[in-house]
């Protein structure tokens, strides 16, 4: 069964210092990956997406996301955090050829910037 | 276009009544995926529709629990009776299936925060 990990459940950090938020996911087929992020409050929101090409994908605020297929493994990366940035964030994943697919999100992490 | 549309953004019922929460998905979409985020337990996937057929409701959590989508621009998440554990935020999203362009994201919308006394 498809299945995504966030490891991480809580993570505090002070501006500037650099972030990673590792996820992993168990799928047989071919797949695309996102990262969403929740600000407090508010509904989900894609902050980048990967289905193919280079595995290092850019988005939104400075983040970005590196697909290491042999390791199942989509982490999250941003090299200096900001106070704004205090969210929750989900990995997901779904199966690209399906035309039924549900997106399969992980337990989510939340992310506390100390000021 | 105005994105996931959800009503109403915000419903304080009181235990047993029926309450019904409504999605306009994307134009266009043609997955849509209901889920219930509360602290204790995250964000749950109750139900998801793939061209207005229910696909897997496996995460409904009981009998009372049922949803419909009579078209492809409306869905319905329908709890009777309704009890003070229900109280959660339901979120609506929508998907489209993949046409090579990469783009089958799903789309949230702002959610419902229902509260049950």
């Amino acid at each position: 069964a498809q299945s995504v990990s966030q490891h991480n459940h809580h993570v505090i950090l002070s501006e500037a210092a650099s972030l990673e938020l590792g996820c992993n996911y168990s799928y047989g087929g071919t797949v695309n990956l996102f990262w969403y992020v929740q600000y407090p409050g508010q509904h989900l929101q894609l902050l980048l997406k990967y289905f193919s090409g280079d595995p290092l994908v850019k988005g939104i605020k400075g983040f970005e996301a590196e697909f290491i297929k042999s390791k199942f493994s989509f982490n999250l990366r941003k090299p200096s955090v900001q106070w704004s940035d205090t969210a929750e964030y989900f990995c997901a994943v779904n199966d690209r050829y399906s035309s039924a697919s549900k997106i399969i999100f992980g337990s989510g992490t939340r992310l506390s910037i100390r000021p | 276009d105005a994105g996931v549309i959800q009503s109403p953004r915000h419903e304080v019922t009181e235990m047993g009544q029926e309450v019904t929460l409504r999605c306009k998905p994307i134009s266009g979409h043609n997955s849509l995926f209901w889920y219930r985020q509360t602290m204790m337990r995250g964000l749950e996937l109750l139900i998801y529709f793939n061209n207005n057929v229910p696909i897997d409701d496996s995460g409904m959590p009981e009998d009372r629990f049922s949803a419909k989508m009579p078209n492809a621009s409306f869905s319905t998440l329908k709890i009777q009776p309704s009890e003070p554990r229900d109280s959660a935020v339901y979120f609506c999203a929508s998907s489209s299936e993949w046409t090579g362009s990469g783009n089958t994201e799903a789309f949230f919308g702002q959610g419902t925060r229902l509260t049950v006394v």
